[in-house]
Protein backbone atom coordinates (compact mmCIF):
# COMPACT_ATOMS: atom_id res chain seq x y z
CA UNK A 1 0.00 0.00 0.00
CA UNK A 2 1.68 3.27 -0.96
CA UNK A 3 2.20 5.88 1.69
CA UNK A 4 3.04 9.73 0.56
CA UNK A 5 5.27 11.92 3.38
CA UNK A 6 5.78 15.12 3.48
CA UNK A 7 8.04 17.07 4.54
CA UNK A 8 7.82 19.50 7.86
CA UNK A 9 5.56 22.89 8.01
CA UNK A 10 7.39 25.63 6.35
CA UNK A 11 7.11 29.86 7.88
CA UNK A 12 8.34 32.36 5.10
CA UNK A 13 8.80 35.16 4.32
CA UNK A 14 6.86 37.32 1.30
CA UNK A 15 8.59 37.23 -1.60
CA UNK A 16 10.74 34.19 -0.47
CA UNK A 17 10.35 30.65 -2.44
CA UNK A 18 9.44 26.98 -0.59
CA UNK A 19 10.14 24.01 -2.10
CA UNK A 20 7.92 21.00 -0.15
CA UNK A 21 8.52 17.68 -0.80
CA UNK A 22 6.60 14.32 -1.41
CA UNK A 23 8.16 10.66 -0.95
CA UNK A 24 6.39 7.75 -2.03
CA UNK A 25 6.51 4.14 -0.01
CA UNK A 26 5.54 1.70 -2.07
CA UNK A 27 3.78 1.44 -5.37
CA UNK A 28 4.93 2.30 -8.67
CA UNK A 29 6.24 5.86 -8.32
CA UNK A 30 7.76 6.07 -11.47
CA UNK A 31 4.39 5.45 -13.54
CA UNK A 32 1.80 7.44 -11.32
CA UNK A 33 0.27 10.62 -12.02
CA UNK A 34 0.95 13.14 -8.57
CA UNK A 35 -1.21 15.64 -8.17
CA UNK A 36 -0.54 19.25 -5.65
CA UNK A 37 -3.28 20.69 -4.03
CA UNK A 38 -3.74 23.29 -1.20
CA UNK A 39 -6.40 24.29 1.40
CA UNK A 40 -6.48 27.58 2.88
CA UNK A 41 -7.08 27.97 6.47
CA UNK A 42 -11.11 27.06 6.78
CA UNK A 43 -11.79 26.64 3.04
CA UNK A 44 -12.08 24.40 0.06
CA UNK A 45 -9.55 22.29 -2.22
CA UNK A 46 -7.37 23.86 -4.42
CA UNK A 47 -5.76 22.05 -7.49
CA UNK A 48 -2.37 23.15 -8.62
CA UNK A 49 -1.31 20.61 -11.44
CA UNK A 50 0.08 17.77 -11.41
CA UNK A 51 3.00 15.98 -12.73
CA UNK A 52 3.57 12.74 -14.21
CA UNK A 53 7.20 11.22 -13.28
CA UNK A 54 8.45 8.67 -15.72
CA UNK A 55 7.07 11.32 -18.56
CA UNK A 56 8.61 14.18 -17.19
CA UNK A 57 5.00 16.14 -18.05
CA UNK A 58 4.02 18.59 -15.58
CA UNK A 59 0.59 20.81 -15.97
CA UNK A 60 -0.04 24.08 -13.62
CA UNK A 61 -3.34 26.22 -13.19
CA UNK A 62 -2.80 29.34 -15.09
CA UNK A 63 -2.87 30.69 -11.22
CA UNK A 64 0.44 29.29 -10.54
CA UNK A 65 2.23 28.56 -13.84
CA UNK A 66 4.29 31.91 -13.09
CA UNK A 67 5.38 31.12 -9.86
CA UNK A 68 5.22 27.12 -9.58
CA UNK A 69 7.52 24.22 -10.71
CA UNK A 70 6.85 20.59 -10.25
CA UNK A 71 9.44 17.90 -10.24
CA UNK A 72 10.36 14.28 -9.28
CA UNK A 73 13.29 12.57 -8.36
CA UNK A 74 12.27 9.14 -9.86
CA UNK A 75 15.44 7.50 -7.95
CA UNK A 76 14.38 8.35 -4.68
CA UNK A 77 10.26 8.09 -5.39
CA UNK A 78 9.99 11.90 -4.28
CA UNK A 79 8.04 14.80 -6.17
CA UNK A 80 8.49 18.46 -5.18
CA UNK A 81 6.73 21.62 -5.23
CA UNK A 82 8.42 24.61 -5.58
CA UNK A 83 6.44 27.92 -5.15
CA UNK A 84 7.87 31.37 -5.75
CA UNK A 85 6.87 34.70 -5.25
CA UNK A 86 4.77 33.98 -2.11
CA UNK A 87 2.44 36.51 -0.50
CA UNK A 88 0.15 36.34 2.86
CA UNK A 89 -2.09 34.57 -0.02
CA UNK A 90 0.06 31.55 0.09
CA UNK A 91 -0.69 30.48 3.86
CA UNK A 92 -2.31 26.96 3.37
CA UNK A 93 -1.61 23.37 3.61
CA UNK A 94 0.38 21.94 0.75
CA UNK A 95 -0.90 18.29 -0.05
CA UNK A 96 0.71 15.56 -2.60
CA UNK A 97 -1.85 13.02 -3.62
CA UNK A 98 -1.93 10.28 -5.97
CA UNK A 99 -3.82 9.67 -8.66
CA UNK A 100 -6.40 6.19 -9.40
CA UNK A 101 -7.49 5.52 -12.53
CA UNK A 102 -10.61 3.64 -13.63
CA UNK A 103 -11.58 1.68 -16.85
CA UNK A 104 -13.91 4.49 -18.88
CA UNK A 105 -11.41 7.74 -18.02
CA UNK A 106 -12.47 8.53 -14.53
CA UNK A 107 -9.91 9.45 -12.55
CA UNK A 108 -9.46 10.14 -8.66
CA UNK A 109 -7.06 11.18 -6.09
CA UNK A 110 -6.56 8.26 -3.80
CA UNK A 111 -3.86 8.47 -1.78
CA UNK A 112 -2.68 11.71 0.09
CA UNK A 113 0.39 12.87 1.77
CA UNK A 114 -0.29 14.50 5.36
CA UNK A 115 -0.10 18.10 4.52
CA UNK A 116 2.74 20.57 4.69
CA UNK A 117 1.45 23.73 6.39
CA UNK A 118 3.21 26.55 5.00
CA UNK A 119 2.56 30.08 6.53
CA UNK A 120 4.20 33.27 4.94
CA UNK A 121 4.36 35.75 7.43
CA UNK B 1 -13.03 26.15 -15.80
CA UNK B 2 -15.80 24.28 -14.81
CA UNK B 3 -17.49 25.53 -11.53
CA UNK B 4 -18.81 23.26 -8.88
CA UNK B 5 -21.10 23.72 -6.96
CA UNK B 6 -22.27 22.56 -3.25
CA UNK B 7 -25.43 22.96 -1.50
CA UNK B 8 -25.75 22.93 1.42
CA UNK B 9 -22.59 24.16 2.89
CA UNK B 10 -23.60 22.74 6.19
CA UNK B 11 -25.88 20.68 7.93
CA UNK B 12 -26.92 19.65 10.83
CA UNK B 13 -28.02 15.70 11.61
CA UNK B 14 -28.17 13.02 14.10
CA UNK B 15 -26.82 9.76 14.23
CA UNK B 16 -29.20 7.24 12.12
CA UNK B 17 -30.68 9.88 9.68
CA UNK B 18 -30.24 10.37 6.22
CA UNK B 19 -28.79 12.97 4.83
CA UNK B 20 -28.35 14.70 1.31
CA UNK B 21 -26.02 16.88 -0.42
CA UNK B 22 -25.71 18.49 -3.84
CA UNK B 23 -23.24 19.56 -6.47
CA UNK B 24 -24.47 20.77 -9.14
CA UNK B 25 -21.65 21.29 -11.93
CA UNK B 26 -21.82 24.40 -14.41
CA UNK B 27 -21.44 22.61 -17.73
CA UNK B 28 -22.30 18.97 -18.44
CA UNK B 29 -19.53 16.53 -17.17
CA UNK B 30 -21.35 13.08 -17.79
CA UNK B 31 -20.32 11.31 -14.92
CA UNK B 32 -16.66 12.60 -14.15
CA UNK B 33 -17.67 13.54 -11.01
CA UNK B 34 -15.76 12.03 -7.07
CA UNK B 35 -16.71 12.67 -3.78
CA UNK B 36 -14.18 13.10 -0.68
CA UNK B 37 -14.71 13.04 2.64
CA UNK B 38 -12.30 14.92 5.04
CA UNK B 39 -12.02 14.93 8.66
CA UNK B 40 -10.30 17.71 10.55
CA UNK B 41 -6.64 17.53 10.78
CA UNK B 42 -6.89 15.13 7.73
CA UNK B 43 -6.39 14.82 4.46
CA UNK B 44 -9.33 14.30 2.31
CA UNK B 45 -10.33 10.13 1.53
CA UNK B 46 -11.50 9.59 -1.58
CA UNK B 47 -15.06 8.22 -1.15
CA UNK B 48 -16.82 7.48 -4.62
CA UNK B 49 -15.72 8.07 -8.73
CA UNK B 50 -17.55 8.29 -11.63
CA UNK B 51 -21.06 9.54 -9.85
CA UNK B 52 -21.49 6.25 -8.41
CA UNK B 53 -19.11 4.05 -8.13
CA UNK B 54 -17.81 2.66 -4.32
CA UNK B 55 -14.31 2.69 -4.09
CA UNK B 56 -13.20 -0.68 -2.07
CA UNK B 57 -13.70 -0.17 1.77
CA UNK B 58 -16.03 2.64 1.61
CA UNK B 59 -19.57 1.66 3.98
CA UNK B 60 -22.70 0.69 1.25
CA UNK B 61 -24.73 3.44 3.68
CA UNK B 62 -22.67 5.78 1.06
CA UNK B 63 -24.73 6.56 -2.41
CA UNK B 64 -23.68 8.70 -5.22
CA UNK B 65 -25.97 9.57 -8.17
CA UNK B 66 -26.53 12.11 -11.27
CA UNK B 67 -25.17 12.80 -14.46
CA UNK B 68 -24.35 15.66 -16.88
CA UNK B 69 -24.45 19.05 -14.24
CA UNK B 70 -26.45 17.23 -11.12
CA UNK B 71 -25.10 14.80 -9.03
CA UNK B 72 -26.00 13.58 -5.27
CA UNK B 73 -24.03 11.98 -2.25
CA UNK B 74 -26.63 10.40 0.09
CA UNK B 75 -25.67 9.32 3.33
CA UNK B 76 -28.32 6.52 4.59
CA UNK B 77 -28.33 6.02 8.64
CA UNK B 78 -25.85 8.90 9.49
CA UNK B 79 -22.99 7.34 11.94
CA UNK B 80 -20.72 8.87 14.38
CA UNK B 81 -17.89 8.74 12.36
CA UNK B 82 -19.73 10.35 9.41
CA UNK B 83 -19.48 13.84 10.51
CA UNK B 84 -17.21 15.70 8.40
CA UNK B 85 -16.54 17.85 5.43
CA UNK B 86 -17.68 16.30 1.71
CA UNK B 87 -16.13 17.67 -1.50
CA UNK B 88 -17.15 16.94 -5.38
CA UNK B 89 -14.95 17.11 -7.78
CA UNK B 90 -14.78 16.92 -11.21
CA UNK B 91 -12.28 14.97 -13.65
CA UNK B 92 -14.03 15.78 -17.09
CA UNK B 93 -11.00 18.39 -17.52
CA UNK B 94 -8.61 20.12 -16.18
CA UNK B 95 -7.91 22.20 -14.20
CA UNK B 96 -9.74 19.94 -11.48
CA UNK B 97 -12.26 21.90 -9.40
CA UNK B 98 -13.55 21.03 -6.26
CA UNK B 99 -17.25 22.27 -4.90
CA UNK B 100 -16.73 24.37 -1.84
CA UNK B 101 -17.63 21.41 0.47
CA UNK B 102 -20.59 20.67 2.80
CA UNK B 103 -19.58 20.27 7.09
CA UNK B 104 -21.76 17.71 8.42
CA UNK B 105 -22.17 17.97 12.10
CA UNK B 106 -24.23 16.49 15.03
CA UNK B 107 -26.93 18.04 15.79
Amino acid sequence: QVQLVQSGAEVQKPGSSVKVSCKAAGGTFSTDTFSWLRQAPGQGLEWMGRIIPHLGLTRYTQKFQDRVTFTADTSTSTAYMELRSLRSEDTALYYCARHQTFQGGAAGMDVWGQGTMVIVS
Amino acid sequence: DIQMTQSPSSLSASVGDEVTITCRASQNISTYLNWYQQKPGKAPQFLIYAASSLRGGVPSRFTGSGSGTDFTLTISGLQPEDFATFFCQQCYTTPLTFGGGTRVEIK
